[in-house]
């Protein structure tokens, strides 16, 4: 049973580029968060997502960040006109459906993106 | 403003010492709390999690308890080896929706 995959591992963008990172949940999982890890700093919550649905995004930065969950496919955290703040750790998690959840989440790899 | 404080930051210690790692917060409702292991460049480890109702939670040479009235948890882990070396997160859920409060964690070396 695969984790929670991410991909690309590593990311380098120039300034004003787009910055796409993509996470695949467990399997049986319908629910995924996305946090950043800035350096030096604690993770930060994003974005709580559910198959076409945004349930929480109370993290995000106003502008230039989006995030999306298809019907089919990964969840994708999207980075427009990057800038040299942007430079982090992304790390996505996921966990089952809300009757079968501890509350536990389960947390891939992490995206780490360079923006130069 | 919930908050989630570690103390130590860092922390070096001898191969085979028992310890202790603290972690407060200010959330007096919250729903779970986790401890995590990150390695450097890598992802998070869940190594325990204690819900609400429960006082502490065992896993091998692991124990982690939780005191919602004093706002406090802490991750026992005895008999302490090299390959322990690593930053330990805590994080807690104000409700059951896998939005997490995380510390800025503890860094541990166990030195052979």
């Amino acid at each position: 049973n695969a984790g929670v995959m991410q991909n690309p591992r590593h990311l380098v963008r120039r300034r004003g580029q787009e910055a796409r990172l993509r996470c695949s949940p467990m399997k049986g999982h319908s629910h995924v968060y996305w946090y950043r890890q800035l350096p030096e700093e604690g993770l930060k919550f994003m974005v709580y997502l559910q198959k076409e649905n945004i349930i929480d995004e109370s993290g995000m930065p106003k502008e230039r960040f989006s995030a999306e969950f298809p019907k089919e496919g990964p969840s994708i955290l999207r980075i427009q006109q990057v800038v040299r703040g942007d430079s982090a750790a992304y790390f996505c998690a996921s966990s089952p459906p809300k009757g079968l959840s501890t509350g536990e989440l389960f947390f891939g790899e992490g995206s780490r993106l360079t923006v130069l | 403003k919930q908050e989630v404080t570690q103390i130590p930051a860092a922390l070096s210690v001898p191969e085979g010492e028992n310890l202790v790692l603290n972690c407060s917060f200010t959330d007096s409702a919250i729903y779970n709390l986790q401890w995590f292991r990150q390695d450097p460049g890598k992802g998070l480890t869940s190594l325990l999690l204690i819900q609400s109702s429960q006082r502490e939670q065992t896993s091998g040479r692991l124990n982690a308890s939780l005191d919602k009235s004093s706002g406090r948890s802490t991750l026992y882990i005895a008999a302490s080896q090299p390959g322990d070396s690593a930053t330990y997160l805590c994080a807690h859920g104000s409700g059951n929706t896998g939005k997490l409060i995380f510390g800025q964690g503890t860094t541990l070396q166990v030195k052979p």
